[in-house]
């Protein structure tokens, strides 16, 4: 099993509308979680980080919910701009056992706005 | 801001040579840089944890006599790939994270590598 599940799409949806991503994860020791966005053949941009009280920032909000593993992406009002591949991200602390931390990423999200 | 670079953005090299891909934090310190690599199609995997002043930790599977990885500075880490081979094509990124502060990574733009 994947440490992080991502459906991979793609989405095609039309401007203006909602889209809605979920990720879940399978390592109970996650301590923090984003959603990073990759445009094709870029480096990934933190989009946000994810809290579990639930997080927006503009037209994104962002939900996690630790009991299930499970994180969410919501986009409202969606631009051509927002055409990208999204990655669910996980930061898994292992410090007592290898001395550092691990950013888990999922294979993303591809997400085409249409005109 | 927190402006990571990366240096080549692109490297095209025959099989058996060397190459060196440098990360540099610009406008900030990193205690800790992170080098992944991305092949077509498939999530960033993390290779190795580098540490400035001390040896790299590297990830199971990767090999860290052919993945030399040096920190020799507060805003430089550089990944050498020894003796290249075709199997070695794929994105490279960096990231950095601050000396100080909060635990995001700041990633680099990436060096794609070609490997004839």
């Amino acid at each position: 099993r994947k440490e992080v599940e991502q459906d991979p799409g793609p989405f095609n949806v039309p401007e203006g509308a909602t889209v809605a991503f979920n990720c879940t994860y399978s390592n109970s020791a996650s301590q923090s979680f984003f959603w990073y966005r990759q445009d094709c053949r870029k480096e990934p941009k933190l989009l946000m980080s994810v809290y579990s009280s639930g997080n927006e920032d503009g037209r994104f909000t962002a939900q996690l919910n630790r009991a299930s593993q499970y994180i969410s992406l919501l986009i409202r009002d969606s631009k051509l701009s927002d055409s990208a591949t999204y990655l669910c991200v996980v930061n898994i602390d292992r410090r007592r056992d290898f001395g550092n931390e691990k950013l888990t990423f999922g294979t993303g999200t591809r997400l085409t706005i249409i005109p | 801001g927190a402006v990571v670079s990366q240096h080549p953005s692109r490297v095209i090299c025959k099989s058996g040579t060397s190459v060196k891909i440098e990360c540099r934090s610009l406008d900030f310190q990193a205690t800790t840089m992170f080098w992944y690599r991305q092949f077509p199609k498939q999530s960033l995997m993390l290779m190795a944890t580098s540490n400035e002043g001390s040896k790299a930790t590297y990830e199971q599977g990767v090999e860290k006599d052919k993945f030399l990885i040096n920190h020799a500075s507060l805003t430089l880490s550089t990944l050498t790939v020894t003796s290249a081979h075709p199997e070695d094509s794929s994105f490279y990124i960096c990231s950095a994270r601050r000396t100080s502060g909060a635990d995001t990574q700041y990633f680099g733009p990436g060096t794609r590598l070609t490997v004839l």
